[in-house]
Order: C-alpha cells, then structure tokens, then sequence
C-alpha cells in the first residue's frame, strides 16, 4: 500500500517559515491535499491539489510537489498557526485515501 | 451552507453494537460520496471508507474492510457507521466527512463523535 512520511514535529520562530514535508514514491505523478487541525477541532483543507488555496486560507499557506516530496510552506508564522498538519494522496490503485502521520507545528 | 451534524458521544461496553449517524444539508445528498475517518487518542487520521449515497457503491480502507458497515438513508440526508461487535480499540473520535466532485478531496468534515469503548 502507498505510505506518507511526515516529520512528527518542526518548530519555527513566530514570523519566520515554517516548511512540512511529505514524502511518498513519485508523490509528484498525485495530487496532494493539506489539513490543518487545530487541538479539538476537526481538521479543515488549507491546500488542495498541490498549491490551490481554499477560500478563507491566508496566502501565506502554499504547497509544492517535485519527485518524491510534496511540501507545505507557511511564511510569517502565526500563533494561530500551532496545529497538527496533515497530507493526504487518493490511492487510485484501491481507491482510497491516504494519510500522512501528521506534523505538530510548534510557533516558538 | 453545507452541514455535516453527528449524533452525540458514546460509551460501549465490550461486545456490543453500536450505530452513530451523520445528517447532512446544504447539498444533494446523493450526489457526493460521504465517509468516515478515525483518530485514536493522540494519534493520526485514518480513512475508512466512503458510501454513495446515489446507489450505495461503497469504498473500504483494506484496514477497515469487514470491520465496519456503512449505510444511508437518502429519505433524511444521513449517513450511518456501524458495528457489530465493539472492541477497546474502537475507542475514537469519528469524522464524518463529504468529499469533493474528484473524490480524491475531503471538502467538509463533521464535528467528530466520541467513541468510548470500556468495561
């Protein structure tokens, strides 16, 4: 089955760039979805098929997808911005969908 | 306004069934897949499967596969999980969730129901 790897944590400065990885084989050949999660709250879309922004998401939330690694970007992080991140693929082997571990963004 | 509103918390016994149900609105019901996801305490999200509601076409995690019955009733807009045998580790929150026109994107998620498995 296909696998997702994320780093578990990344920690940034509050201001600065917060980068989350998501590795999976020729993750580039796939369209790649974000989910932010906020503690107790169910998680919404904040990138979808790669680098598209939802209505609503600041434009500091970006993605990117190259060989075999999607990446997340958040520039000027915020407080607000703590959250578990999550990736996600459609296996369209057995059609379904994948996620990735989660990555808990710490705003030092 | 699309709307994914689930029933309440839960506390199960070992062994026992359980149904918890999803009401959905804002949208043609049948005409977008409409699914489950778990978290664990203090863990990640899982996907375990998607109903159509148009013809009941479903689609499984292999984890989930036989572990877990999916159903609709399109006459109330609402999805439905179930069990047949609950087990300690069916301790967790349940999303329900509606995916996109692609099918590959989670576009709304519920507010989750606890599920609590103990003796």
């Amino acid at each position: 089955s296909y696998v997702l790897t994320q780093p578990p944590s990344v920690s940034v400065a509050s201001g600065k760039t917060a980068r989350i990885t998501c590795g999976g084989d020729n993750i580039e050949s796939k369209s790649v979805y974000w989910y932010q999660q906020r503690p107790g709250q169910a998680p919404l879309v904040v990138i979808y098929n790669d680098n598209e922004r939802p209505s609503g998401i600041p434009e500091r939330f970006s993605g990117s997808n190259s060989g075999n690694t999607a990446t997340l970007t958040i520039s000027g992080v915020e407080a607000g911005d703590e959250a578990d991140y999550y990736c996600q693929v459609w296996n369209s082997y057995n059609d379904h969908v994948v996620f990735g571990g989660g990555t808990k963004l710490t705003a030092l | 306004e699309v709307q994914l509103v689930q029933s309440g918390a839960e506390v199960k016994k070992p062994g026992e069934s359980l149904n918890i149900s999803c009401k959905a609105s804002g949208y043609t019901f049948t005409t977008y897949w409409i699914g489950w996801v778990r978290q664990m305490p203090g863990k990640g999200l899982e996907w375990m499967g998607i109903i159509y509601p148009g013809d009941s076409d479903t689609r499984f995690s292999p984890s989930f596969q036989g572990q877990v019955t999916l159903s609709v009733d399109k006459s109330v807009s609402t999805a439905y999980l179930k069990w047949s045998t609950l087990k300690a580790s069916d301790t967790a929150i349940y999303y329900c969730v509606r995916h996109g026109r692609n099918l590959e994107l989670i576009e709304f998620w519920g507010q989750g129901t606890l599920v609590t498995v103990s003796t």
